[in-house]
This record gives structure tokens, C-alpha cells and sequence, in this order.
């Protein structure tokens, strides 16, 4: 059974420019949490997205934003890169919103700005 | 001040060895915890979670909760070098709506044959 698959799993972006991650669940998951780590810190909580419906954001500007697609898969784009936003952007999923202690991660995008 | 503290490391030991791997918090809500490990250019994955206060054991590993203290903690018994990772502790208030997790620092470990 596949687990969480993320695309691209890395990627090389300018100042200013846009980008967009991708994120496919476990079959059968319907919630999908994004999480950003900076190299050498733990993961910082960003959205949750439950049947296609936010359920939280984390403290980020509104340069970031995401999406969940009827299929459950997700997408979460930033606007304006900074040379700050440089990390491994981690999606999770899970069966239900409430039952955080049953995250799947991916293995991550890792974003370089230059 | 962070709401979860945990020491960054590095922290190397010998094949074998026990390990102690340690995290504070301020925040009281929090109800669920976890242990989760972390390879180099991997996401992280989940060993250990506890609910409330009390003890977890799972092979080689066992998670203590300390409520009254605020205090986590992970022990690897006969560690081996596959052991070697980031260990991430994370924590979560009781299940309302929304769930985040908030992680510590990581802890690196390095388990030298």
C-alpha cells in the first residue's frame, strides 16, 4: 500500500517567484496537514485540511495558502518566496481530523530559494 | 519561551548503550504525546505515542509522561546503529476540530558500533 507521496521532492526557486507542492494521501485518509521545517528545527504546523474544509492554521503569512481536492489529495502554494521559506515542507495524513497521533508523513519536498 | 524545549544534541553513544532522550513543555493542554524518528532526508516517523501520564513500552522502547512535571522522556534499550536519527518529540491538546502537532527541536543520535 502506498503511503503519503509528495511532489516535487526537490526544488530550486528565485526570490519572488510562486510555487506549488503536491501531496497525495494514504488511500482512505480523508485529513491532510502540512508542516514546514527548517533545517535543524522540528516541523512547524501550517494547515490542516479535513474533507476539503480547513480545520487549522498555523502562524504563517497569507503568502502560504492550500487546497484539498475532492480526491483528498492537496495542494499548498506560496506566494512572494523569501529566502526564509527554505526548508523540507512535510505533508501528513490522516484517517480523521481529531487523531493527530496517527499522522503519516511524506518524506517531503525540500524548497531551496535562491 | 518555546512551548516545547528539547536538547538539540548531538548525542553520540557507544552500540549498546541506553539512551535518554528528554523534552519540557509549558503548555498544560497538552494530552497526547508522541516520539517520532527522523532519517536524514526522510519525514518523520512515529514511534511512540501516549496519552495523559504513565508509562509505554515497545521492544526496545519505552515512553515515560510526567504531567505534574511537564516532563517526556524516550529510553532506547541496546541501541544499535540503525538507531542512529533525529528523535523529534511532539505534543497535541485533547482532540477539538483542528490538531497540530507541536514538535521539539529534534535530538540527533549517532550509535557508534
Amino acid at each position: 500500500d502506498a503511503g503519503v507521496t509528495q511532489s516535487p521532492t526537490h526544488l530550486i526557486k528565485t526570490r519572488g517567484q510562486h510555487v506549488t507542492l503536491r501531496c497525495s494521501p494514504i488511500s482512505g485518509h480523508k485529513s491532510v496537514s502540512w508542516y514546514q521545517q527548517v533545517l535543524g528545527q522540528g516541523p512547524q504546523f501550517i494547515f490542516q485540511y479535513y474533507e476539503k474544509e480547513e480545520r487549522g492554521r498555523g502562524n504563517f503569512p497569507d503568502r502560504f495558502s492550500a487546497r484539498q481536492f475532492p480526491n483528498y489529495s492537496s495542494e499548498l502554494n506560496v506566494n512572494a518566496l523569501l529566502l526564509g521559506d527554505s526548508a523540507l515542507y512535510l505533508c501528513a495524513s490522516s484517517l480523521e481530523a481529531g487523531t493527530s497521533y496517527g499522522y503519516t508523513f511524506g518524506s517531503g519536498t525540500r524548497l531551496t530559494v535562491v | 519561551q518555546k512551548e516545547v524545549e528539547q536538547d538539540p544534541g548531538p548525542l553520540s553513544v557507544p552500540e549498546g548503550a541506553i539512551v535518554s532522550l528528554n523534552c519540557t513543555y509549558s503548555n498544560s493542554a497538552f494530552q497526547y504525546f508522541m516520539w517520532y524518528r527522523q532519517y536524514s532526508r526522510k519525514g518523520p516517523e512515529l514511534l511512540m505515542y501516549t496519552y495523559s501520564s504513565g508509562n509505554k513500552e515497545d521492544g526496545r522502547f519505552t515512553a515515560q509522561v510526567d504531567k505534574s512535571s511537564k516532563y517526556i522522556s524516550l529510553f532506547i534499550r541496546d541501541s544499535q546503529p540503525s538507531d542512529s536519527a533525529t528523535y523529534l518529540c511532539a505534543m497535541s491538546p485533547v482532540p477539538q476540530g483542528a490538531q497540530k502537532l507541536v514538535f521539539g527541536q529534534g535530538t540527533r543520535l549517532t550509535i557508534n558500533p
